[in-house]
């Protein structure tokens, strides 16, 4: 079936625009994170949904950082007013609930900031 | 807090040679492990994971990981490795009630040469 899907696959900014990042998880999966991925930082927790729960947002690195999910599917990863270090490359993961289940990673999405 | 300490960074070996990649934890309750592994452009994937039971877990494409609580070590071995084994390999942790994120180790990358 369909995997994880996210979109733009490449986004390129300037410094101190908005971007928004989507992700598709797969149907049926309860449970969406984010993570970033970088060449400084590895992959490090952002963001996680579970159902109606009230969403773990404890690696969101700044308040320019939020994401919404919305009817418990299509998940939006909204950065303002970019910096250069926002440069990375977004992951998508689903799991069909939360705790340790396998999660299942979109592309991902690589954001430069110029 | 947890985190996760991947100690080869670059591997290089040849075609048939046997590997060990090192992966160390901080945490002092129980875990899920997981070893997940990045091809060239595509997406991670989950090679193979230990939630309880026998701490020899087998995965994917001959590989396998020992869980060691004494040493809050799993290591990921393959007796005889292949080209298409070249990918980065990432170690990672989640703490059942800790909402499911996954902490990264910092990835080793390894080349096979034919």
């Amino acid at each position: 079936g369909a995997g994880v899907s996210q979109s733009p696959s490449n986004k390129v900014t300037e410094k101190g625009k908005d971007v928004e990042l989507r992700c598709d998880p797969i149907s049926g999966h309860t449970a969406l994170y984010w993570y970033r991925q970088s060449l400084g930082q590895g992959l490090e927790f952002l963001i996680y949904f579970q159902g109606n729960s009230a969403p773990d947002k404890s690696g969101l690195p700044s308040d320019r950082f939020s994401a919404e999910r919305t009817g418990g599917s299509v998940s939006t990863l909204t950065i303002q007013r970019t910096q250069q270090e926002d440069s990375a490359v977004y992951l998508c993961a689903s799991s069909t609930s939360g705790g340790g289940d396998t999660q299942y990673f979109g592309p991902g999405t690589r954001l430069t900031v110029l | 807090a947890q985190s996760v300490s991947q100690h080869n960074h670059h591997v290089i070996l040849s075609e048939a040679a046997s590997l060990e990649l090192g992966c160390n934890y901080s945490y002092g309750g129980t875990v899920n492990l997981f070893w997940y592994v990045q091809y060239p452009g595509q997406h991670l994937q989950l090679l193979l994971k230990y939630f309880s039971g026998d701490p020899l877990v087998k995965g994917i494409k001959g590989f396998e990981a020992e869980f060691i609580k004494s040493k809050f070590s799993f290591n990921l071995r393959k007796p005889s490795v292949q080209w298409s084994d070249t990918a980065e390999y990432f170690c990672a942790v989640n703490a059942p009630g800790n909402t499911g994120k996954l902490i990264f180790g910092q990835g080793t990358t390894l080349q096979v040469k034919p």
